[in-house]
């Protein structure tokens, strides 16, 4: 069964960049057609697609992060990473990782973690 | 880029009342939405599919309709258990996901 679970700081000084990784069990990030990637929801709002990967490495962002957010995979550890430059208050946020079997569904979501920034 | 305009932002009702929550996309999706019901603290789960579909597990007191733009979930028979956040999320792009704003379903 696919779990996933997110892993980095929950404390972020302003300016500074994010780096959280998300480890895959129970399936191999390699397998053929997913993507991968990362949504995040800030206290209290909505949910925000930040951007995906595909398992062959092509890459897919929100317009409104595309300057900032890099996500990567590393098939060796069965995981995958997303950095997040100049960080300020505004990304203060819950942030989930999730699976997408093709063209669909978010079918699977990494239980979240909530990340602050301040100084 | 897709947007999705959600309605209401936020509802109230009675245990055993039904209820309705609507998205509309900016363009035509076919049949390609999906809604989530989201409790605090947790990741969301996912309820329907294919805009009608419902996931395994889904208790068959929700139900969804629609094609093209226009879409709903509904919940018949509301239960306690059912106090959540709800979204919509068009999934017919590989390049983009644009979630819907949410409707807060509370029961009085």
């Amino acid at each position: 069964q696919l779990q996933l679970k997110e892993s980095g700081p929950g404390l972020v000084k302003p300016s500074e960049t994010l780096s959280l990784t998300c480890n895959v069990s129970g399936d191999s990030i390699s397998k053929n057609s997913y993507y991968w990637g990362w949504i995040r929801q800030p206290p209290g709002q909505g949910l925000e697609w930040i951007g995906s990967i595909y398992y062959l490495g092509s890459t897919y962002y929100n317009p409104s992060l595309r300057s900032r957010a890099t996500v990567s995979i590393d098939a060796s550890r069965n995981q995958f990473s997303l950095t997040l430059t100049s960080m300020s208050a505004s990304d203060t946020a819950v942030y989930f990782c999730m699976r997408r079997p093709g063209v669909d569904v978010v079918s699977h979501w990494g239980p979240g973690i909530l990340v602050i920034v301040s100084s | 880029d897709i947007q999705m305009t959600q309605s209401p932002s936020t509802l109230s009702a009675s245990v055993g009342d039904s209820v309705t929550i609507s998205c509309r996309a900016s363009q035509s999706i076919t049949r390609w939405l999906a809604w989530y019901q989201q409790k605090p603290g947790k990741a969301p789960r996912l309820l329907i599919f294919k805009a009608s579909t419902l996931e395994g597990g889904v208790p068959p007191r929700f139900s969804g309709r629609g094609s093209g733009r226009d879409f709903t979930l509904t919940i018949s028979s509301l239960q306690p258990d059912d106090s959540a956040t709800y979204y919509c999320l068009p999934y017919n792009s590989h390049s983009e996901l644009t979630f819907g704003g949410g409707t807060k379903v509370e029961i009085k």
